[in-house]
């Protein structure tokens, strides 16, 4: 079975300045999804960005971009130019290509400071 | 607004009563799922419905019952719950196995059940 360890259970930045959130997986398979979900105070869980593991690019959605390591089995998330609006709780997720089960990590709440 | 709706958002119940929550998708998404986020625990999922039948059941207790009537409703049916059952429940959906699983799911709100 797979899993998804998100090791910083917080984080903090300063407003405008990046932060990394770092999370790793278990998988025996080659090919799957890996995303990251924003679940701010509104409990509304927002797919921020996602990266398909056969793809060497790493993706990138405006500020966000992912440092995706598969050898390491690595899968980061840069936030740059950091807003008031990124605090939230940071979700880590994987998907098998061959099946719909999301498998979380148990998060990070990040705090943004003004 | 996201596309999947649930409610009640709030939900307060005794352990010997009976109610159900509500998730709705007007997506064209075939594929729902239910999930269980509790304090500083990743989050659980519960249940799988593809194309209105249920593709997995995670060991979840009987006092939890899904129902999923066609491929835009979602139902979860509680019946003498535990405190321990507290929690914030939440839906989603998405594209069916096979299709388009490059995508993550759409979430609603949830519902934050609260058994007392």
């Amino acid at each position: 079975a797979q899993t998804v360890t998100q090791s910083q259970p917080e984080m903090s930045v300063q407003e405008a300045e990046t932060v990394t959130l770092s999370c790793t997986y278990d998988t025996s398979e080659s090919d799957y999804y890996l995303f990251w979900y924003k679940q701010p105070p509104s409990r509304q869980m927002i797919l921020v960005i996602r990266q398909e593991a056969y793809k060497q690019q790493n993706a990138t959605e405006n500020r966000f971009s992912v440092n995706f390591q598969k050898a390491a089995k690595s899968f980061s998330l840069k936030i740059s130019d950091s807003q008031l609006g990124d605090a939230a709780m940071y979700f880590c997720a994987y998907r098998s290509r061959g099946g719909n089960k999301l498998v979380f990590g148990a998060g990070t709440i990040l705090r943004v400071k003004s | 607004e996201t596309g999947v709706t649930q409610t009640p958002r709030h939900l307060v119940m005794g352990m010997t009563n009976k109610k159900s929550l509500k998730c709705e998708q007007h997506l064209g998404h075939n594929a729902m799922y239910w999930y269980k986020q509790s304090a500083k625990k990743p989050l659980e999922l519960m249940f799988v419905y593809n194309f209105k039948e249920q593709t997995e059941n995670n060991s979840v207790p009987s006092r939890f019952s899904p129902e999923c009537p066609n491929s835009s409703h979602l139902f979860l049916h509680l019946h003498t719950l535990q405190p321990e059952d507290s929690a914030l429940y939440l839906c989603a959906s998405s594209q069916g196995p096979g299709l388009m699983i490059n995508y993550g799911y759409t979430f609603g709100s949830g519902t934050r059940l609260t058994v007392v």
